[in-house]
């Protein structure tokens, strides 16, 4: 397996606009997690997924926020407008059951300016 | 929400010097584990602790649950350069972090 796969890499947008980060979770695993990470707040949950549905969203902002997961294979995290504020580093991480192993993406390193 | 304090958020120490991080919450955790990140990277786990009590070793690396399985610690042993990064500790289903110590380890 190709681990947890996000993209993309690097995003640099102008405020107003809207953002969608994807991620491609390890195949089995049930549970998504997004998380956004600032040297300010470290890194804090965002929402999580178990068996494609949103389990916990109480970290997610505000309503400029959303996430979906409309299979196993593929999650979206949308910020619409955004803005300078949301400008950080986001990880989609994901694990077979709870209190396993959970693997991480990347990140997409998001720039609003 | 279940919190996790990390201490201390910073530490540099020499090549060699022993140190220990810690984990705290109020909250009861069926387990707690402990994650190592590098710039650049998404952090990658190290151990999982889930009975109270439990010590595991990884090389020089020590791992400690509490008794009452709300605190964990990690002991680092003769670190080395290579030790340095972010380490972070999670807990719970929504799988929550704790706000991470930043190790720097000095040739």
């Amino acid at each position: 397996d190709a681990g947890v796969i996000q993209s993309p890499r690097h995003e640099v947008t102008e405020m107003g606009q809207e953002v969608t980060l994807r991620c491609k979770p390890i195949s089995g695993h049930d549970y998504l997690f997004w998380y956004r990470q600032t040297m300010m707040r470290g890194l804090e949950l965002l929402i999580y997924f178990n068996n494609n549905v949103p389990i916990d969203d109480s970290g997610m902002p505000e309503d400029r926020f959303s996430a979906k997961m409309p299979n196993a294979s593929f999650s979206t995290l949308k910020i619409q407008p955004s803005e300078p504020r949301d400008s950080a580093v986001y990880f989609c991480a994901t694990r077979r059951a709870r209190d396993t192993e959970a693997f991480f993406g990347q990140g997409t390193r998001l720039t609003v300016v | 929400t279940q919190l996790l304090e990390q201490s201390p958020q910073f530490l540099s120490i020499q090549e060699g010097e022993n140190l220990t991080v810690y984990c705290n919450s109020s909250s009861v955790f069926s387990s707690l584990q402990w994650y190592r990140q590098e710039p650049g990277e998404g952090p990658v786990l190290l151990v999982t602790v889930v009975t109270g009590g439990e010590v595991k070793k990884l090389k020089r690396l020590t791992f400690q649950f509490g008794d009452a399985r709300k605190d964990s610690s990690l002991h680092i042993t003769a670190a080395q350069t290579g030790d340095t990064g972010l380490y972070l500790c999670a807990g719970g289903g929504q799988l929550t972090f704790g706000s991470g110590t930043q190790l720097t380890v000095l040739p």
